[in-house]
């Protein structure tokens, strides 16, 4: 069974443009979570959703927003770019919405904003 | 402020060696994760615990709630646990991560 995919794998961006980064859960996964990393330290919550529906959001502005579509697969899109966007962005997938399950991380989008 | 504090924040260990890494933690939480981080970038999950002790091969996770602290060991280092070492807590509706501890295990 194919794993958490993310597309792309690396991103290069200049400041004041848009991204748009996805992700596809685990077949049957329907919880999708967004976490950016950024260098040299521990990845931070973004975002939740479950069957459509955003069930939890970090302490993020809002020029981060994020969808997830019927089939279960994710975008998270980010306005307006900061040189501080830079970071690794990962996503997982889990069956069910709590948190506390065990999560299946993507290999992650690497952003560079210049 | 920092809802979790790992320690050591880097280790270095001879193969073989037991090694113990701490999460200490000041909110009350569901569950905690312990993940485990691969040069790259990628995740994976080792545990999820509520209470007590989990063992998977050579890897064991406590956690006591009252003191708010968990830790990791690994019996018998190998060169390829080298990894980044992050321990997670289930908050409402969100998940607090560690630094992490970055564990490098020399042959």
């Amino acid at each position: 069974d194919a794993g958490v995919t993310q597309s792309p794998t690396h991103l290069i961006k200049t400041r004041g443009q848009h991204v748009t980064l996805r992700c596809s859960p685990i077949s049957g996964h329907k919880s999708v979570s967004w976490y950016q990393q950024v260098l040299g330290q521990g990845p931070q919550f973004i975002f939740q959703y479950y069957e459509k529906e955003e069930r939890g959001r970090g302490n993020f502005p809002d020029r981060f927003s994020a969808r997830q579509f019927p089939n279960y697969s994710s975008e998270l899109n980010v306005n307006a770019l900061l040189l501080g966007d830079s970071a690794l962005y990962l996503c997982a997938s889990s069956p069910g919405t709590d948190l506390g399950e065990t999560q299946y991380f993507g290999p992650g989008t690497r952003l560079l904003v210049l | 402020k920092n809802e979790v504090e790992q320690s050591p924040q880097n280790l270095t260990a001879q193969e073989g060696e037991f090694i113990t890494i701490n999460c200490s933690y000041s909110v009350g939480i569901s569950a905690l994760h312990w993940l485990q981080q691969h040069p790259g970038g990628g995740i994976v999950s080792l545990f999820m615990l509520s209470s007590g002790k989990k063992k998977h091969g050579r890897l064991i996770a406590t956690i006591n709630i009252q003191e708010k602290h968990s830790s990791l060991h690994i019996t018998a280092s190998h060169p390829r646990d080298s990894a980044v070492y992050i321990c997670a807590l289930r908050g409402a509706n969100n998940l607090f991560f560690g630094t992490g501890t970055r564990l490098t295990v020399i042959p």
